[in-house]
């Protein structure tokens, strides 16, 4: 059964703590990336891979770190740095990126909500 | 970075009214995908237009793309409780590769 799954659905963290938030896919894409959702916004761009090692900001990068180890993984920390991480995550993956882009498959997504 | 303009935020209509939601941005587009959104969901791929006056159908859904590729909209006819979350529009333009997301309309429907 193929798709994107996200861990957890809910996450409560207190205030100055690192959590990482779980991204996996088994549909063999190339391209991974983690949206931020807040009420009354559209999605937000945090980072994107287009391959395993490789990693790029997005729109709103500052206080977030990934890495890109495995093709089918990609992790989110969300550091104690962000200093409003309360939101709606996201993780999405397509088959490639570059010229026509690409359908975006994404996860149930995790609730984050700091305390 | 770019910036795509979706109105309206919010739509309610009687249940069998007809539904339109619009994107705009300033630059010209590669493509522009539309998504759904169910309440307490995530977004789900309904369609990509890439044609400059492109028009695509799904049932009660009829999607367009401007002749100028700056603009797309949505239209739903004779809306039903399904219909029910937040449409968004994406889109990218030439020499970026990433989606950028428009605010999303939410319809609520009124049986």
């Amino acid at each position: 059964d193929g798709g994107i799954t996200q861990s957890p659905k809910y996450l409560f963290r207190k205030e100055g703590q690192n959590v990482t938030l779980s991204c996996e896919q088994n549909l063999n894409h190339d391209a991974m990336y983690w949206y931020r959702q807040d009420p009354g916004q559209g999605l937000r761009l945090i980072y994107y891979s287009q391959i395993v090692n490789d990693f790029q900001k997005g729109d709103i990068a500052e206080g977030y770190s990934v890495s890109r180890e495995k093709k089918e993984s990609f992790p989110l920390t969300v550091t104690s740095a962000q200093k409003n991480p309360t939101a709606f995550y996201l993780c999405a993956s397509s088959l490639r990126t570059g010229g026509s882009t690409d359908t975006q498959y994404f996860g149930p997504g995790t609730r984050l909500t700091v305390l | 970075g770019q910036q795509v303009m979706q109105i309206p935020q919010y739509q309610h209509v009687q249940e069998g009214e007809d539904f339109t939601t619009y994107c705009n941005s300033s630059t010209t587009l590669s493509n522009i995908q539309w998504y759904k959104q169910r309440p307490g969901g995530h977004p789900v791929f309904l369609i990509q237009l890439v044609k400059s006056g492109e028009v695509k159908k799904q049932k009660r859904l009829t999607f367009q793309f401007g002749e100028a590729k700056k603009n797309s909209s949505l239209h739903i006819t004779a809306t039903q409780t399904t219909d029910v979350g937040t449409y968004f529009c994406a889109a990218t333009n030439f020499g970026n590769e990433k989606l950028t997301f428009g605010t999303g309309t939410r319809l609520t429907i009124i049986p």
